[in-house]
């Protein structure tokens, strides 16, 4: 079965730190790019990161330019989501999806993972 | 940025009838537009790419059309588990989702 399954999320203070896993199965995952979207509460998607199938490649949202970090391991089959200077507009569910033609970094997302909610409070 | 709106906000329309929703860019996307349906508590689901493809396991019911800057996701005959927000998503740069249209029971 192909899925994601995120983790890492919780409660941070403000100008903390944390970071999220997408642990992926089921396919080759270094052959597909991979990116972040995420969705504040009662709120629509936002784009956060992407990054290319080979690493090699990587792009963020006006947001989080600067803050956030994409990187991936694809020996683990896991892609990450470092997270710096959190401020309470980050507070959100994230999730890992899957691009779906696999080497487009920019491109329709045809696998999500259920999610993982981050708290930026005091 | 590429910003997409959608409308209407909500529709409002009962199990068989005929749903018919639109995506506007900011500015010409070709087809690079694809469609999603978000359930309470889930993930989005990947209903159509590039405009007009169903994705993978997508019933006939659900069709999309369009292509420059005007986008339409037509929902043929609703059925009870329809109900739900639709967003819109463009690729012809770095990704951005329209506002979502809100599809409930009548």
């Amino acid at each position: 079965e192909v899925q994601l399954v995120e983790s890492g999320g919780g409660l941070v203070q403000p100008g903390g730190s944390l970071r999220l896993s997408c642990a992926a199965s089921g396919f080759t995952f270094s052959t597909y790019s991979m990116t972040w979207v995420r969705q504040a509460p009662g709120m629509g998607l936002e784009w956060v990161s992407a990054i290319r199938n080979n690493g090699g490649d990587t792009h963020y949202g006006d947001s989080v330019q600067g803050r956030f970090t994409v990187s991936r391991d694809n020996s683990k089959n896991t892609l990450y989501l470092q997270m710096n200077s959190l401020r309470a507009e980050d507070t959100a569910v994230y999730y890992c999806a899957r691009g779906r033609q696999g080497h487009i970094i920019s491109d329709a997302f045809d696998i999500w993972g259920q999610g993982t909610m981050v708290t930026v409070s005091s | 940025e590429i910003v997409l709106t959608q409308s209407p906000v909500t529709l409002s329309l009962s199990p068989g009838e005929r749903a018919t929703l639109s995506c506007r860019a900011s500015q010409s996307i070709s087809t690079y537009l694809a469609w999603y349906q978000q359930k309470p508590g889930q993930a989005p689901r990947l209903l159509i790419y590039d405009a007009s493809n169903r994705a993978t396991g997508i019933p006939a019911r659900f069709s999309g059309s369009g292509s420059g800057t005007d986008f339409t996701l037509t929902i043929s005959s609703l059925e009870p588990e329809d109900f739900a927000v639709y967003y819109c998503q463009q690729r012809n740069n770095w990704p951005t989702f329209g506002p979502g249209t809100k599809v409930d029971i009548k």
